[in-house]
């Protein structure tokens, strides 16, 4: 069964820093492009950043560029988000996604990862 | 960005009728590999969201067969042939076509 656990969530200042992991089980995490998506409070969803397989690509949304930063441990089966400098408008629920194999999207969600920022 | 445009925001239907939600995008899905990478979420109350539909029409593993999408270049369509109460949720259409992939602002399914 493919599984997507995320951890590290919580409550942080404004300012502050956190790191979100997402540990893969049931599948081959190093076939598979990863990706975070957000869903902020009364908002709509957003993909935040992607990886690809081995790490070598990845890509920010200009919302969070400069700030988050997504890598990955494919022997530890895991994903992480490093997100800095934290606004309160980073609150949200953060969802590790991963991508499908054989074309271009994604299928598998997890249960996700609350995120708040405030002060 | 590619924006994706969701009608109706809310949809009441009556048990064991039909549903439908349309999703506009703001310029052709059509990848350069040729396919259309338009997909169709289901986000139950208090679950993550879930695949439905993807590539337009592809039913995702384990999706029951009352869902069906369509539609090309620009406009796409999902159809619900019966609603049954386990529908009630909110459904977002997704490209990901290019980066970054964005979401529809959601269609949000009741009973009446």
């Amino acid at each position: 069964e493919v599984q997507l656990v995320e951890s590290g969530g919580g409550l942080v200042q404004p300012g502050g820093s956190l790191r979100l992991s997402c540990v893969a089980s049931g599948f081959d995490l190093s076939s598979h492009w990863i990706h975070w998506v957000r869903h902020r409070p009364g908002k709509g969803l957003l993909q935040v950043s992607e990886i690809n397989s081995d790490g070598r690509i990845t890509n920010h949304a200009d919302s969070v560029k400069g700030r988050f930063t997504i890598s990955r441990d494919n022997a530890k089966n895991t994903v992480f988000l490093q997100m800095n400098s934290l606004r309160a408008e980073d609150t949200a629920v953060y969802y590790c996604v991963r991508g499908s194999h054989g074309w271009n999207g994604v299928d598998y969600w997890g249960q996700g990862a609350l995120v708040t920022v405030s002060s | 960005d590619i924006v994706l445009t969701q009608a109706p925001l809310s949809s009441p239907v009556t048990l064991g009728q039909p549903a439908s939600i349309s999703c506009r995008s703001s310029q052709s899905l059509v990848h350069s590999d040729g396919n259309t990478y338009l997909n169709w979420l289901q986000q139950r109350p208090g679950q993550p969201p879930r695949l439905l539909i993807y590539k337009i029409s592809n039913r995702f593993s384990g999706v029951p067969d009352r869902f069906s999408g369509s539609g090309a270049g620009t406009d796409f369509t999902l159809k619900i042939s019966r609603v049954e109460a386990e529908d009630v949720g909110v459904y977002y259409c997704l490209h990901s076509t290019q980066f970054p992939h964005t979401f529809g602002q959601g269609t949000k399914l009741e009973i009446k």
